[in-house]
């Protein structure tokens, strides 16, 4: 029974270039997230879909960034034009269509814009 | 709007001391989900405990404790005979119910360091 899985787990990039992010979530969950967190904070929510579809995005999410999950499994989350201030743990978690159902997390992507 | 206050930035103990993590939250949902996490330095999120807000009845697993408290917004969290590999950083959170209130949102967490 595997978990949640996200690749890569550390991205160094230079500013203004582009970087695209994987998250696999549990087989069976519909339902996925994206989260990010910076250091001494907790996670902030980004946006998050069920099946396919974005159902919502939150502020944090900039024009440079896009989400998709094209075909209700995995999802990439890419920012484009990155800057020093994206520098942060993207977090993937999934859950069950239920309402009581909790999220689980994957290990993170780590991201280090110079 | 939702807010999770985790006012306990650290704390340090010794082992087998216990200790109590404060949570205080604010919703207008009259239904929500409030949840705590923890954050190893490996880095992952690890899910503990989910408790719904018309179950006010207290838990317990093992070494954990879990004190719900709605007149006060309350989700208090007791580590009884705290052990080294207790040490981490922890996260309460807090979900609406349904569609768009899927998203957690989490307080600053309380980093909690365990020596011998």
């Amino acid at each position: 029974d595997t978990g949640v899985s996200q690749d890569p787990r550390h991205k160094i990039t230079k500013r203004g270039q582009n970087v695209t992010f994987r998250c696999d979530p549990i087989s069976e969950h519909n339902r996925l997230y994206w989260y990010r967190q910076t250091l001494g904070q907790g996670p902030e929510f980004l946006t998050y879909f069920q099946n396919e579809a974005q159902l919502e995005k939150s502020r944090l999410l900039s024009d440079r960034f896009s989400a998709e999950r094209p075909k209700g499994s995995f999802s990439t989350l890419e920012i484009q034009r990155t800057e020093q201030g994206d520098s942060a743990m993207y977090l993937c978690a999934s859950s069950l269509l239920v309402d009581l159902s909790e999220q689980y997390f994957g290990p993170g992507t780590r991201l280090t814009v110079t | 709007a939702q807010k999770v206050t985790q006012a306990q930035t650290e704390i340090s103990v010794v082992e087998k001391e216990d200790v109590t993590l404060d949570c205080v939250y604010e919703t207008r949902d009259t239904t929500y989900y409030l949840f705590w996490y923890k954050q190893p330095p490996s880095g992952e999120l690890v899910f503990l405990i989910r408790r719904n807000s018309f179950d006010e009845q207290n838990e317990i697993s093992g070494r954990y404790s879990w004190n719900f408290q709605k007149s006060t917004s309350s989700f208090n969290f007791t580590i009884t005979a705290s052990q080294v590999v207790d040490s981490a950083v922890y996260f309460c959170a807090l979900r609406g119910r349904g569609g768009t209130a899927s998203k957690l949102t989490f307080g600053t967490g309380t980093r909690l360091q365990v020596t011998l």
